[in-house]
């Protein structure tokens, strides 16, 4: 299996900061990364997909990089809606799918 | 607008089973895969099954291979999960979720969720 392996697991930022959490995989899944966000009580919401592709309605203040192993999702100005708890989740190994932990922000 | 309303969930004891449904509306039912997705308390998120467009392929999380299994009907707009032989480890609000594809392909995503129903396991 596939192992997702999220850091950090929590972070501190005031708003404006700017954010970056990483995923990093047990093996290459080439660009096979997509990455949700999810607030309390609610279901997960996609933001990115292909490890760079914004998905349609998302803020262009989220932006996803990476490939083979490594991966980053990055928040350019973080603003009040974007505390959340963001998961990456692997493809590359369809139909068994992962997810990694998660990385909760919260508020400084 | 895609709707997937899940239901079904409750309290059952170890070893008892339990069905789920996710009716959904909004986009062309059988046309598109379908997940489940479960999340512990205060866990993260668990893949657990995909069912193709047509019912023909099914595949499952190691977790729950053998107990659980993943149906649909087409002419109900409507997906089920039936759970066998729970254990208290199956604990979790359980979400049913598009695939963007007819079948899975490492291409997937998971485009819309339900609002999940929660299943408790205990005695």
């Amino acid at each position: 299996d596939i192992q997702m392996t999220q850091s950090p697991p929590s972070l501190s930022a005031f708003v404006g900061d700017r954010v970056t959490i990483t995923c990093r995989a047990s093996q290459s899944i080439s660009n096979y990364l997509n990455w949700y966000q999810q607030k309390p009580g609610k279901a997960p919401k996609l933001l990115i997909y292909a490890a760079s592709s914004l998905q349609s309605g998302v803020p262009s203040r989220f932006s996803g990089s990476g490939s083979g192993t490594d991966f980053t999702l990055t928040i350019r100005s973080l603003q009040p809606e974007d505390f959340a708890t963001y998961y990456c989740q692997q493809s590359y190994s369809t139909p068994l799918l992962t997810f990694g932990g998660g990385t909760k922000v919260e508020i400084k | 607008q895609v709707q997937l309303v899940e239901s079904g969930g409750g309290v059952v004891q170890p070893g008892r089973s339990l069905r789920l449904s996710c009716a959904a509306s909004g986009f062309s039912f059988s046309t598109y895969g379908i997940h489940w997705v479960r999340q512990a308390p205060g866990k993260g998120l668990e893949w657990v099954a995909v069912i193709s467009y047509d019912g023909s392929n099914k595949y499952y999380a190691d977790s729950v291979k053998g107990r659980f299994t993943i149906s649909r009907d087409n002419s109900k707009n409507t997906l089920y999960l039936q759970m066998n032989s729970l254990r208290p480890e199956d604990t979790a609000v359980y979400y049913c979720a598009k695939d963007r594809w007819a079948v899975v392909a490492a291409t997937t995503y998971f485009d819309y969720w339900g609002q999940g129903t929660l299943v408790t396991v205990s005695s």
